[in-house]
């Protein structure tokens, strides 16, 4: 089984803080992506990366920065901390090929005070 | 850009009974995929089923079928005999046959009523 696992469950930081969200998967799976999840809003993408040192804005880009440094390990950035970035982050793998899930960690819950 | 609407925020239903959840997405495309995803309380995001835009027949995953429409851009999910441990929330998606990324719905919260 595919095992995507994320360092915290749960994260509480200050405003203007740098944070760092750790996303490791063991499944050598070439693509990672970074989500947020808010109430009525669903799933955004905020990065994704689909080989080291690669990476490509999502959606929600603005914020946000992420580092890619080995294959299995994908980081996202909170340079400043906001409020606003309070939110539950996801992140997620995918073997390469339209075909092929992508497979999910539990979430950070973050909460910026 | 492609969207998917949930028009549904919250659905319940009586434990053994069939439930239907909606889903309608909007894409300039042919080829794609489409995806229902559940997130129990525990978080965890599980892929239910998937279905080929390509493929006329509807995927279908021992309790879960889907009512693929593609001329409607219609893409329910159905779950037969709930039970208990289906409750969750219920997340439709897209991807585009040419990117990798994901492009959700806002999700319905499905609750199992005993």
């Amino acid at each position: 089984d595919v095992k995507v696992t994320q360092s915290s469950r749960y994260l509480v930081k200050r405003t203007g803080e740098k944070v760092f969200l750790e996303c490791v998967q063991d499944m050598d799976h070439e693509n990672m992506f970074w989500y947020r999840q808010d109430p009525g809003l669903g799933l955004r993408l905020i990065y994704f990366s689909y080989d080291v040192k690669m990476k490509e804005k999502g959606d929600i880009p603005e914020g946000y920065s992420v580092s890619r440094e080995k294959k299995e390990r994908f980081s996202l950035i909170l340079e400043s901390a906001s409020t606003n970035q309070t939110s539950m982050y996801l992140c997620a793998s995918s073997l390469n090929g339209v075909r092929q899930p992508q497979h999910f960690g539990d979430g950070t819950r973050l909460s910026i005070l | 850009a492609q969207t998917v609407t949930q028009s549904q925020p919250e659905m319940s239903v009586q434990e053994a009974e069939t439930v239907t959840l909606s889903c309608t997405y909007d894409t300039s495309e042919s080829d794609y995929y489409l995806f229902w995803y559940k997130q129990p309380p525990s978080r965890q995001m599980i892929l239910v089923i998937r279905q080929e835009a390509y493929k006329q027949q509807n995927a279908t995953e021992n309790r879960f079928s889907v009512n693929f429409q593609k001329a409607a851009k219609s893409f329910s999910l159905k779950i037969s005999d709930s039970q208990l441990g289906d409750a969750a929330m219920y997340f439709c998606a897209y991807r585009s046959s040419l990117l990798e990324k994901l492009t959700f719905g806002t999700g319905t919260r499905l609750t199992i009523i005993p």
